[in-house]
């Protein structure tokens, strides 16, 4: 149980695309999801937290007119990076969570903007 | 806000030698320590948890140990094997529906 799908798990893009990213809670209600963004060998850093039927809670530092977050439902959030250059190129990992239990992750988007 | 240390960065030990990996945090309404174990490329998987009304839990191998008073928290795994090499997080949430803070990760190596 508790399994969370992300994809498209590999983006190649120019540079100025739009890339969305979504992440699905499959087998459980997601009241709660976080997109963290991994550089090569570090840690998961926090982006952003989306409560479904709200607007998502942004991190120190972290535009929110660049990462657009979408959580519309409870199954489904989006991460949308608007124009994005090569500086975004990153691993990108979401996580759902139902109300206070433990989050579960999904696969990761390795972004790559060239 | 939170802050976890995590400490070593890297560790090496050979097959069935124990590892131990230290954090500290700095929030003592933290109350909920997860650890995570991530394979290169792959999801962080949660490998063991462990809430602040107990000080030690144990499952198989693994187990965390948990200071409140001097808000450090520590994950050891016995009888080290290969397919345990990768890299561990530990983390720290005041719990419900607060957020998650991640340590800085260590990469751990089991040499056959």
């Amino acid at each position: 149980g508790a399994v969370v799908s992300q994809h498209p798990s590999w983006v190649i893009c120019k540079s100025g695309t739009s890339v969305k990213i979504e992440c699905r809670s499959l087998d459980f209600q997601a009241t709660t999801m976080f997109w963290y963004r991994q550089f090569p060998k570090q840690s998961l850093m926090l982006m952003a937290t989306s409560n479904e039927g709200s607007k998502a809670t942004y991190e120190q530092g972290v535009e929110k007119d660049k990462f657009l977050i979408n959580h519309a439902s409870l199954t489904l959030s989006t991460l949308t990076v608007t124009s994005a250059h090569p500086e975004d190129s990153s691993f990108y990992i979401c996580s759902a969570r139902d109300g206070g239990k433990p989050q579960h992750f999904g696969d990761g988007t390795r972004l790559s903007i060239l | 806000g939170e802050n976890v240390e995590q400490h070593p960065s890297t560790l090496s030990v050979q097959e069935g030698d124990s590892a131990v990996i230290k954090c500290t945090y700095s929030d003592s309404a933290s109350n909920y320590f997860p650890w995570y174990k991530q394979e290169l490329g792959k999801r962080p998987q949660l490998i063991i948890d462990i809430r602040s009304n107990v000080g030690e839990k144990k499952d198989q191998r693994i187990a965390v140990t948990l200071n409140k008073t001097a808000k450090h928290f520590s994950l050891h795994i016995t009888e080290t094997q290969p397919e345990d090499s990768a890299v561990y997080f530990c983390a720290a949430s005041p719990g419900g529906y607060q957020k998650v803070t991640f340590g800085t990760g260590t990469k751990l190596q089991v040499i056959p």
